[in-house]
């Protein structure tokens, strides 16, 4: 069995400051860990994902995650927002074979303040 | 490089009325999904496919029907649209690791249905 949990459902930051989306996850097994970006209108597409090889992760669009076994965590990051980051953003856990495989987070919503 | 294709992109139904989504991907991937978006909930899946003619419920597949007609297309179908089936639908496909492990997903961008 697994599960997310996407700890906000709604972030605000301001233009040029952090940004942080929280995730926390269970599994049974050795997951393999995603992130994706949902821009208004569009379907989802993949930021970074781990699977196993280094913790910290690099994605596209500055974004960064850091798997944390002992905190069963996968913290989304950004050093400096951007307007255009404004979207909502999904926290899936893949961990094991067929249909059970993924779950979703529920979601959070980035807005970005000019 | 069309990735996922789906159509229609909006739909508008009055309540019994059925209809296809349809769905391609040209990448070649053996597992195809059919999810439902609504508002606070995430994406929800309703029927997934590991390959060519086989089909699995997921976690809301009442009202639905899935063909998995060869390994590029999965329909979804609305036997007698209801009101609680207005939502985003979005077609995934991925390819499994050498482990069998789920990998990416690639999505398309949504069918957007309303049932009147």
């Amino acid at each position: 069995a697994q599960s997310v949990t996407q700890l906000d459902s709604h972030v605000s930051v301001s233009e040029g400051t952090p940004v942080l989306l929280r995730c926390n996850y269970s599994s049974s097994y050795s997951p393999s860990l995603f992130w994706y970006v949902q821009h208004p209108n569009k379907g989802l597409q993949l930021l970074l994902k781990y699977t196993s090889a280094a913790t910290l992760v690099k994605g596209i669009n500055g974004f960064e995650a850091e798997f944390k076994k002992s905190e069963t965590s996968f913290h989304l990051t950004k050093p400096s927002a951007h307007m255009s980051d404004a979207a909502e953003y999904f926290c899936v856990v893949s961990a094991g074979t067929g249909r059970r495989a993924l779950t979703f987070g529920s979601g959070t919503r980035l807005q970005v303040q000019p | 490089n069309a990735g996922v294709t789906q159509t229609p992109k909006f739909q508008v139904l009055k309540t019994g009325q059925s209809m296809t989504l349809q769905c391609a991907q040209d990448m070649n991937h053996n597992s195809m999904y059919w999810y439902r978006q609504d508002p606070g909930m995430g994406l929800r899946l309703i029927y997934y496919s590991a390959s060519e003619g086989t089909t699995d419920k997921g976690e809301v597949p009442n009202g639905y029907n899935v063909s998995r007609l060869n390994k590029r297309e999965f329909s979804l179908r609305l036997e007698s649209a209801a009101p609680s089936q207005t939502s985003v639908y979005f077609c995934a496909s991925s390819e499994s690791s050498r482990t069998g492990r789920t990998g990416e997903l690639f999505f398309g961008e949504g069918s957007r249905l309303t049932v009147l």
